[in-house]
């Protein structure tokens, strides 16, 4: 079965600085990788996904996160932190061998964001 | 283009009652999932529809059941409401269901059992 870890429940970061969200997977085969933002009282917003190759992937907001199979680990960072990036994140796998949006979700990260 | 809208936002029910959510996808979308979120369990996958066809199922009881119609929309039902159940009902969207398209999360629905 597919499983992913969170490392953290709560990332407290200052206004500019990095953030880095730890996400390990556990599986046999290497998943396909999400995550995904929340902001309160909304749904899920994707940042980015890793499919194929690529072990860099580029997101939206800045963010980007790396696959390192040899870690069974797909971290998010992003350079510089704003208010903005307050929020929930969830790391999520789907079984590569079905391909599909079948989604095992970590427990998630709140980030907030000191000024 | 319109969002994935979930219907209703919030909703308060009693034990052993029943509910339906709704969901409306993305226009063109014919794939909609349904997820649960609790400060407990977290994010769980309940079930997705394809083309009014349930593709795949989480582990959830028989009391949670969904359906998909013609036209892409989707409703969940839970029969039987237990307190455990209060929780924010997501669901998403994308066209085929598979991880080369991008899924689209709806705002939710908040639904409270007393």
């Amino acid at each position: 079965a597919q499983s992913v870890t969170q490392l953290g429940s709560h990332v407290s970061v200052s206004e500019g600085a990095l953030v880095l969200l730890r996400c390990n997977y556990s599986s046999s085969v290497p998943p396909y990788l999400f995550w995904y933002v929340q902001y309160p009282n909304q749904g899920l917003q994707l940042l980015l996904k890793y499919t194929s190759a690529a072990t860099l992937v580029k997101g939206i907001n800045g963010f980007e996160a790396e696959f390192k199979k040899s870690e069974t680990s797909f971290h998010l960072t992003k350079p510089s932190a704003h208010m903005s990036d307050a929020a929930e994140y969830f790391c999520a796998v789907s079984d590569r061998r079905s391909n599909d949006y079948k989604l095992s979700f970590g427990a998630g990260t709140t980030v907030t964001v000191r000024a | 283009k319109a969002g994935v809208t979930q219907t209703p936002r919030y909703l308060i029910k009693t034990r052993g009652q029943q509910v339906t959510l709704s969901c409306s996808p993305i226009s063109g979308h014919r794939s909609v999932s349904w997820y649960q979120q609790t400060p407990g369990q977290g994010l769980q996958f309940l079930f997705e529809y394809f083309s009014e066809t349930q593709r795949n199922k989480g582990n959830f009881p028989g009391r949670f059941s969904g359906r998909q119609f013609s036209n892409s929309r989707s409703e969940m039902n839970v029969s039987t409401l237990e307190l455990g159940d209060s929780a924010l009902y997501l669901c998403a969207s994308s066209m085929t269901g598979w991880v080369t398209d991008t899924q689209y999360f709806g705002p939710g629905t908040r639904l409270t059992v007393l």
